[in-house]
């Protein structure tokens, strides 16, 4: 049973497409984590949000407490989105992160 | 502040010897995690330390598993006897006592021959 769920797990787009990537998780959560991952393994955080909506450039991030869901979105796709993203939350009942297994993004010309 | 580093960055190894990777988290960084990654998954979680205290261990740190963080800055993560099973990039994260955003490293991918 994994504890978070994102679909899909692969995802090719033509650049300029609006993007949705979903994560549903079954756990009670303090946070939850969008990251992105290139090829070579390095990740770097997104978003950390625990209620409503984020917004930083051309990604969108929001989160429904109740429906235990959050999607990820991208406007105008551009090929160097192209990446691994993965949705991870912080457990509130301690310290644990558990992690999705990711959507794997390309982004064609 | 040049973020979190790990060394080395990779390591082949032959079954049976014993490895040690090292994580240099944030310097004012007092929680440092370390997850294991095979490919295709998303990152699993290992174990993480409180400043020198190693407060949580997972299920999939097994007795030929050992992590340390003796001064509360760096750590280490030992692995004896390698298994092929064992191969897999092993990540690093650290992050400030309540605040939950984590600071990963570039990683140290494992392969056991």
């Amino acid at each position: 049973k994994n504890e978070v769920e994102q679909s899909p797990q692969n995802l090719t787009a033509q650049e300029g497409e609006f993007i949705t990537i979903n994560c549903s998780y079954s756990v009670g959560i303090s946070a939850l984590h969008w990251l992105q991952q290139h090829p070579g393994g390095g990740i770097v955080s997104l978003f950390m949000l625990s209620s409503g909506k984020k917004k930083h450039g051309r990604l969108i991030a929001t989160i429904n407490i109740q429906e235990k869901h959050s999607s990820l979105h991208i406007t105008a796709s551009h090929p160097r989105d192209s990446a691994v993203y993965i949705c991870a939350v912080n457990s509130n009942t301690g310290n644990q992160f558990y992690f999705g297994t990711g959507t794997s993004l390309t982004v064609i010309p | 502040d040049t973020g979190v580093s790990q060394n080395p960055r990779h390591k082949i190894t032959k079954r049976g010897q014993n490895v040690t990777f090292r994580c240099d988290p944030i310097s004012e960084h007092n929680r440092l995690y370390w997850y294991r990654q095979t490919l295709g998954q998303g990152p699993e979680f290992l174990t993480y330390f409180q400043n020198e205290a190693q407060l949580e261990k997972s299920r999939l740190l097994s007795d030929r598993f050992s992590a340390e963080r003796p001064k509360g800055s760096f750590s280490t993560l030992e692995i004896q006897r390698t298994e092929q099973g064992d191969s897999a990039m092993y990540l690093c994260a650290s992050s400030l006592y309540g605040v939950y955003e984590q600071y990963f490293g570039p990683g140290t991918r494992l392969t056991v021959t």
